[in-house]
């Protein structure tokens, strides 16, 4: 699986969007990019994932460069509870796979 | 909304005693997973399973850790003998296919 490089830490506005990057530049063509968040200590929460087109949901919108180097999820209006972890991961998208969690980015939303 | 449920939310055991964490993945879901936390550390892979049988561990899924899947609900994680460094929160996932939905954990204090 591609390593993935992320921010240690962030922080927005309430209110605000919150942009967090994600460098994946070995990332292979057969591997998607998802991002996870994990508020406090429950368990990761999916939000998202994406080939090559940007994509977006209820949640957040994932934005992919056209070489795949990198990404960015972006958080629309942040609110005190988007204040998490999150997590880029790059893996293929087969039957049964794996998440390989990095370090993630915390991101802090301020009142 | 459907979830994966997680019980006990905390067990506390002494060191060499079996313990068995259980989950209830969503209904519908055919993959399942374990993965663990070590306080301040990154979430790992334990094991992944399908159609009955174990499709891939982690170096960390040695013998005294076993799956089982007992019913047709229940997707149970066996510590035969516990060691104070399986100390950890203990997440069971499961999933259709991309999105891989987790349960809140079970933190076991190996005392």
């Amino acid at each position: 699986d591609a390593k993935t490089t992320q921010p240690t830490s962030m922080d927005c506005a309430e209110g605000r969007a919150a942009n967090l990057p994600c460098n994946h530049s070995t990332i292979s063509g057969n591997e998607y990019v998802y991002w996870y968040r994990q508020i406090h200590s429950q368990g990761p929460q999916y939000i998202i994932h994406g080939l090559k087109n940007n994509e977006t949901n209820e949640m957040a919108s994932l934005i992919i460069t056209e070489d795949r180097k990198s990404s960015t999820l972006i958080l629309p209006h942040a609110t005190l509870r988007d204040t998490a972890v999150y997590y880029c991961i790059a893996a293929p998208w087969d039957s049964s796979y794996k998440l390989i969690f990095g370090s993630g980015t915390r991101l802090l939303v301020r009142p | 909304e459907p979830e994966v449920t997680q019980t006990p939310s905390h067990q506390v055991t002494q060191m060499g005693q079996e313990v068995i964490l259980r989950c209830v993945p969503i209904s519908n879901h055919l993959y399942f997973y374990w993965y663990r936390q070590i306080l301040g550390q990154k979430v790992e892979f334990l094991v992944s399973f399908y159609n009955n049988e174990i499709s891939e561990k982690s170096e960390i899924f040695d013998d005294q850790f076993s799956v089982e899947r007992p019913d047709g609900s229940n997707f149970t994680l066996k510590i035969r003998s516990t060691k104070l460094e399986d100390s950890a929160m203990y997440f069971c996932a499961s999933s259709v296919r991309v999105e891989a939905f987790f349960g809140q954990g079970t933190r076991l204090t190996v005392v």
